[in-house]
């Protein structure tokens, strides 16, 4: 079945640009998720993208998918203290079960000013 | 958060009592899912349900957990007898089914002492 990873924790400053990597097994994945988890709170989606796309863009945030090595990233340009939080990894294979949507275990992103 | 309330936000309770978390998401989905989220496991997926049907059921950790959605604006997770290692945040999210994305309640933190 579908494995998706990510790094545990990564360190920034404020200001700085923040780079999140989660890399997934099936290939037939066709929604990639990022979802942020601030203290206290469920996940909040943010962004999504198709595996038809390569990139997409959305104010500070712009995800890049390889699918060929089956890499995802989140980039967070001009990263705020509010922007820490953890941040979920997610793949799904639409068309077949829907309740496959299977997260990774989460980076937690640390934004020092 | 995200159209779904859960109730209560906070639980503690002693080993061998029984639990009943709840969630309301709004109306007008199509998919209704419950996980729990530890540090040492991350977030699971326990049970999905699928217009008020429950699909998959094999994240259930044991027997002592059961779900129930009555109707599709209701939605009951109870376990029973609590053991200690039950202690973890359970979230409620609701899908549309369209893109697979989910949108998460802000959970019910539960401590089994």
């Amino acid at each position: 079945g579908e494995d998706v990873e990510q790094s545990l924790f990564l360190s920034v400053r404020e200001g700085d640009s923040s780079v999140i990597n989660c890399t997934y097994t099936d290939s037939s994945s066709t929604y990639l998720y990022w979802y942020k988890q601030e203290p206290g709170a469920g996940l909040q989606l943010l962004t999504y993208i198709f595996s038809n796309m390569d990139m997409k863009q959305d104010q500070r945030l712009t995800v890049l998918l390889n699918k060929k090595d089956k890499h995802l990233s989140l980039r967070i340009a001009d990263t705020q203290t509010g922007d820490s939080a953890i941040y979920f990894c997610a793949a799904t294979n639409y068309g077949g079960s829907q309740g496959n949507l299977i997260f990774g275990k989460g980076t937690k992103l640390s934004v020092k000013p | 958060d995200a159209g779904v309330i859960q109730s209560p936000r906070h639980e503690v309770t002693e080993m061998g009592q029984e639990v009943t978390l709840r969630c309301k998401p709004i109306s007008g989905h199509d998919y209704l899912f419950w996980y729990r989220q530890t540090m040492m496991r991350g977030l699971e997926l326990l049970i999905y349900f699928n217009n008020n049907v429950p699909i998959d059921d094999s994240g259930m950790p044991e027997d002592r957990f059961s779900a129930k959605m009555p109707n599709a604006s209701f939605s009951t997770l109870k376990i029973q007898p609590s053991e200690p290692r039950d202690s973890a945040v359970y979230f409620c999210a609701w899908g549309r089914g369209l893109y697979n994305e989910q949108f998460f309640g802000p959970g019910t933190r539960l401590t089994v002492l």
